[in-house]
């Protein structure tokens, strides 16, 4: 059974990087892609990204072209986990962030994790 | 990218039969057959109900059904049950290699 988990900071200021973790148990991240995905509190999912293994440890990416010039995915093969990070932070980038799995190319994502919310505010 | 367009609420009584639709475009819904749908209980993560229009994960109940016309695609529930009660999210792939979220659909049962 695979199993996600969202990992990083809480809190941060406007201009800030956000910077989360999803560590990957249950299956290798060098298969399948993997997906970042948001949901501002009350409202709708926004997808922001995703990344697949390429043979390379950056990694092959997509990006939302809304959130594009700001958003880097990356991959760590030696940890099982991969990465988003989100700069110039404004509180409207305050949201659940999810992390998720998506078992063939163009397919929606099967597994998820439980979400990290992220709050940006001064 | 735009959001792919659901009816903000749908509502029917136990037993009946709902569908809520999912209207994108020539470059997304109507481009490829990668339609997903999903449920989302209050404080939870989003759940795969159907894929690839009209294909349900294991465990996910046959009373749950997909389609696709055109740029339209569609989500039947039959049978509601008052657990079926939640928000539901298309999402389609499209032709820039991107997924593309529906702006989500409010289910309540009577």
């Amino acid at each position: 059974q695979v199993q996600l988990q969202e990992s990083g900071p809480g809190l941060l200021k406007p201009s800030e990087t956000l910077s989360l973790t999803c560590t990957v148990s249950g299956g290798s991240i060098r298969s399948y892609s993997w997906s970042w995905i948001r949901q501002p509190p009350g409202k709708g999912l926004e997808w922001i990204g995703d990344i697949y293994y390429s043979g390379s440890t950056s990694g092959s990416t997509n990006y939302n072209p809304s959130l594009k010039s700001r958003v880097t995915i990356s991959l760590d093969t030696s940890k099982n986990q991969f990465s988003l990070k989100l700069s110039s932070v404004t509180a409207a980038d305050t949201a659940v962030y999810y992390c998720a799995r998506v078992f063939r190319g163009g397919s929606g994502p099967d597994y998820w994790g439980q979400g990290a919310l992220v709050t940006v505010s001064s | 990218q735009s959001a792919l367009t659901q009816p903000a609420s749908v509502s029917g009584s136990p037993g009946q039969s709902i569908t809520i639709s999912c209207t994108g475009t020539s470059s997304d819904v109507g481009y490829y057959n990668y339609v997903s749908w999903y449920q989302q209980h209050p404080g939870k993560a989003p759940k795969l109900m159907i894929y690839d229009v009209s294909n349900r994960p294991s465990g996910v109940s046959n009373r749950f059904s997909g389609s696709k016309s055109g740029n339209t695609a569609s989500l039947t529930i039959s049978g509601l049950q008052a657990e079926d009660e939640a928000d539901y999210y298309c999402s389609s792939y499209t032709s820039s290699s991107t997924l593309v979220f529906g702006g989500g659909t409010k289910l309540t049962v009577l």
